[in-house]
């Protein structure tokens, strides 16, 4: 089957780094997403691996490691607007289909 | 200069009606996508179209059905709705299927409700 999980609240303090965590289990691998979504909004686009390691943009960075099924998105110095669902996504082999997990809802406190 | 449009933001209709919601990306991209946001979150891909032809087509009622007039454009009809249908649905677009040019990029959502 096709299972992306990830916890599903998290807690953090302003100006703090904090880690979300996401595992999956797919038909194949053809590259990982993470998406912020803000409640009412549409998801936007925050980082894509494919291959092991670490990508890092600005207080964003994303690692992969695709034997383990695992990802996870790092956010330092966190800001008060970073209070956002943040979702993990998979795209399955032949590139057409993405799997999004449930999201974490991430409540950054002053 | 908004890339993925959607029209319209919020749908409030009776069971049973016919409705349609439009999607039109000015990005240039090859391939589009709808997608159900429930109650719970969850983003479900429900089609997707590449050269306006159709390459997803999820366990979705027949009562849904996507056209694709051109690359720009990708609506969406839904027959004889239900209450179930009520959910957030999000137009996405990307400029290609596979690798960081399979990155989705999504217009702002139609709220449907269905009462």
């Amino acid at each position: 089957g096709q299972n992306i999980d990830q916890p599903t609240e998290m807690t953090a303090t302003e100006g703090a780094i904090v880690q979300i965590n996401c595992t999956y289990q797919t038909s194949g691998f053809n590259g990982l997403f993470w998406y912020q979504q803000h409640a009412g909004e549409a998801p936007t686009f925050l980082s894509y691996n494919v291959l092991d390691g670490l990508e890092e943009k600005g207080r964003f960075s994303s690692f992969l490691s695709r034997s383990k099924g695992y990802s996870y998105l790092l956010l330092k110095e966190l800001q008060m607007k970073d209070s956002a669902s943040y979702l993990c996504a998979v795209r399955n082999t032949g590139g057409f289909k993405t799997i999004f997990g449930a999201g974490t809802r991430l409540f950054v406190k002053a | 200069d908004t890339a993925v449009s959607q029209t319209p933001k919020y749908l409030v209709t009776q069971m049973g009606n016919d409705k349609s919601i439009k999607c039109e990306q000015n990005l240039g991209h090859d391939t589009m996508y709808w997608y159900k946001q429930d109650s719970k979150k969850f983003l479900k891909i429900m089609f997707s179209y590449n050269n306006k032809e159709l390459i997803i087509n999820e366990t979705v009622p027949n009562r849904f059905s996507p056209k694709s007039p051109d690359k720009a454009h990708l609506n969406l009809h839904i027959n004889s709705l239900e209450l179930g249908d009520s959910a957030v649905y999000f137009c996405a677009s990307s400029q290609d299927v596979g690798g960081p040019r399979g990155t989705q990029y999504f217009g702002p959502g139609t709220r449907l409700t269905v009462l």
